[in-house]
């Protein structure tokens, strides 16, 4: 029983094209991340939401637009791919807040490894 | 800003030896810091978290970290590696920023533990 899955788990395409990544986190959090981790292993996150509304983008192009159509799903879609796309993303997510055990506990899924050519 | 940098991009321990993974932190204010293990090919999980209720925390698979503010680590240990802990391990501080909480991760340390 998966608590946060993306789907693709691979995604192999060419330059120019769009494509989507879809998350579903089944935990009742009220937080929803993308997060990018390069050749380098480097992670950076990208945008987080918070009961569908966007609170965090952190400077990514506008190629890249989130969409959350509830608090449980939250799906990137990525227009004009570019070589430098290439990378695993991943998502996550959190309960907020500052109560509880599991505060700042964020929750990642198994990534999806976006290779552009 | 607050931010978190590891020592070393790559570790090397024999089956059996102690495993140190460093990271300091910096932080104007008292951080949430968090280790996540990260498999081959799969997702990050949580290995522990200090969130200052103890200085000494304690995680999985006989992980354990010291909070030490005057040194401002967050150092990672286990007393005896075992081959299924090869891994690459991310230090992270949590910043609140616009009422929601991002990791802000250290650039991973690649554990190997040779035989």
């Amino acid at each position: 029983d998966t608590a946060v899955s993306q789907t693709p788990k691979y995604l192999v395409t060419q330059m120019g094209n769009d494509k989507s990544i879809k998350c579903e986190q089944n935990l009742g959090h009220d937080t929803m991340y993308w997060y990018k981790q390069d050749s380098k292993k480097f992670l950076k996150i990208m945008f987080s939401y918070n009961n569908k509304e966007l609170i965090i983008n952190e400077t990514v192009p506008n190629r890249f637009s989130p969409k959350s159509p509830d608090k449980a799903h939250l799906n990137l879609h990525i227009n004009s791919l570019e070589l430098g796309d290439s990378a695993v993303y991943f998502c996550a997510s959190s309960q907020g807040g500052l109560a509880g055990d599991d505060w700042g506990e964020q929750y990642f899924g198994p990534g999806t490894r976006l290779t552009v050519t | 800003a607050q931010s978190v940098t590891q020592l070393g991009s790559h570790v090397s321990v024999s089956e059996g030896a102690l495993v140190l993974l460093r990271c300091n932190y910096s932080s104007s204010v008292p951080p949430y810091l968090f280790w996540y293990v990260q498999y081959p090919n799969q997702g990050l999980q949580l290995l522990l978290k200090y969130t200052s209720a103890a200085t000494l925390v304690k995680g999985i698979n006989g992980f354990e970290a010291e909070f030490k503010k005057s040194e401002t680590s967050f150092h990672l240990t286990k007393p005896s590696a075992h081959m299924s802990d090869a891994a690459e391990y991310f230090c992270a501080v949590s910043i609140t920023q616009g009422g929601s909480e991002k990791l802000v991760f250290g650039k991973g340390t690649k554990l190997t533990v040779n035989p």
